[in-house]
């Protein structure tokens, strides 16, 4: 089953606007990580947070943890039409091997 | 390094089939998982091989069942296909041991069932 939610679903933006996108998550985590999809193609891992982290950097994705409120940001700067993708939150736990557990994924359009 | 690679690529089974789906790891990784996607039920995982033992296993029926080679390959096997069965199907491969678990996706096998 999911771990939890993304918000919002879908979201349009046009090319160089930023995206901010929302994952909640239900129980107690390791990492928190997000990945990208295009098209219905394998998912390409982009960042991971830990769990005593806040926030975390990396070229133009900017991430949010909040553990007391078992939420999680990703903001894409300055978006490009190449960012259109599916993005999803996915869940670590250390009990649980390797298994992630992911959200249900933001679809992203950035419109040239 | 080569990445991840998922064999076949595209499949097209009947009802009532079984079919096998196989991937291979990045040279190194030893742990490997299977998701499966729909558009109804998102991301859902499957189970988890290491060293040639299920690690971890998701709520699937029995029909849904894998294996890993001592190269650590992985096979994953789906008997008595239904309808509900058509998905992506993704493998992903890890380094044991990792303080991060960082997981390394292939281009998935899409399945449909008719």
């Amino acid at each position: 089953s999911q771990q939890g939610e993304e918000d919002p679903q879908a979201l349009s933006i046009q090319e160089g606007e930023n995206a901010t996108m929302n994952c909640s998550y239900k129980t107690s985590i390791n990492n928190l990580q997000w990945y990208r999809q295009n098209s219905g193609r394998g998912l390409v891992h982009l960042i991971l947070i830990r769990s005593n982290e806040r926030e975390k950097h990396s070229g133009r994705l900017r991430v949010t943890l909040d553990t007391s409120k078992k939420s999680s940001s990703l903001l894409i700067t300055a978006s490009r039409a190449a960012d259109t993708a599916s993005y999803f939150c996915a869940t670590h736990n250390n009990n649980a091997g390797n298994m992630l557990t992911f959200g249900g994924g933001t679809r992203l359009m950035v419109k040239p | 390094k080569a990445g991840v690679t998922q064999t076949p690529r595209y499949l097209i089974k009947t009802r009532g089939q079984q079919v096998t789906l196989s991937c291979s790891p990045i040279s190194g990784h030893r742990s490997v998982s299977w998701y499966q996607q729909t558009p109804g039920q998102g991301l859902q995982f499957l189970f988890e091989y290491f060293s040639e033992t299920q690690r971890n296993k998701g709520n699937f029926p029995g029909r849904f069942s894998g294996r890993q080679f001592s190269n650590s390959r992985s096979e994953m096997n789906v008997s008595t296909l239904e309808l509900g069965d058509s998905a992506l199907y993704l493998c992903a491969s890890s380094l044991p041991g990792a303080i991060d678990n960082e997981q390394f996706f292939g281009p998935g096998t899409r399945l449909t069932v008719l």
